[in-house]
């Protein structure tokens, strides 16, 4: 089974403040790691994602991740944050041992970027 | 690429009807998934197919409930009768082997 865990229904940080919105996983085999932003009324969009290599991932818009697999975390980070950043964060898992592709979102982190 | 189309945008409709949702995934991609979006709720997973077969339903939160995908470039999802428990944003989303995947617009559903 694969789950994944969002601590924090909310992060509140001013503008041009570093970032971080929390996710850690769980999985039986190796993970397939990603993060998803959602803009009111709009669909996920992808950002990142980690698969294999450096354990530091860059992204759209600026973002990042760091794949901690001693921790089982991945959490998201930017060093600057914007006010058009506020948006609901995804985190989601993938077990690589799965024979198929079903992902696991977490519940979402809402993140408000104050001017 | 178009992207991950879904129709229609928007569906109004009254208990007790018919409603289908209709999405067209990104071309090549093997595997397709059907979320429900609620406040109350978040994100969850409905039913997914990967190279057109269901493999997971577990998701499908009554028999009033079904989905099809009758070739790789289409899939429906359909209540029959509708409740205005069901009403909800409905989202498509279609991914290739490593799982990222794409989403829809989404379809925002309110059954009155």
């Amino acid at each position: 089974a694969q789950s994944v865990a969002q601590p924090e229904d909310q992060v509140n940080v001013a503008e041009g403040n570093p970032l971080t919105v929390k996710c850690t996983y769980s999985v039986s085999g190796n993970p397939y790691l990603f993060w998803y932003v959602q803009y009111p009324n709009r669909g996920l969009q992808f950002l990142l994602k980690y698969i294999t290599g450096d354990n530091l991932v860059k992204g759209s818009y600026g973002f990042e991740a760091e794949f901690n697999k001693s921790q089982t975390s991945f959490h998201l980070k930017k060093p600057s944050a914007l006010v058009s950043d506020s948006a609901l964060y995804f985190c989601a898992v993938r077990d690589v041992s799965g024979g198929y592709q079903k992902v696991t979102f977490g519940t979402g982190t809402k993140l408000q970027v104050i001017p | 690429d178009a992207g991950v189309i879904q129709s229609p945008r928007h569906e109004v409709t009254e208990m007790g009807q018919e409603v289908t949702l209709r999405c067209k995934p990104i071309s090549g991609h093997n595997s397709l998934f059907w979320y429900r979006q609620t406040m109350m709720r978040g994100l969850e997973l409905l039913i997914y197919f990967n190279n057109n077969v269901p493999i997971d339903d577990s998701g499908m939160p009554e028999d009033r409930f079904s989905a099809k995908m009758p070739n790789a470039s289409f899939s429906t999802l359909k209540i029959q009768p509708s409740e205005p428990r069901d009403s909800a944003v409905y989202f498509c989303a279609s991914s290739l082997w490593d799982g990222e995947q794409f989403f829809g617009p989404g379809t925002r559903l309110t059954v009155l």
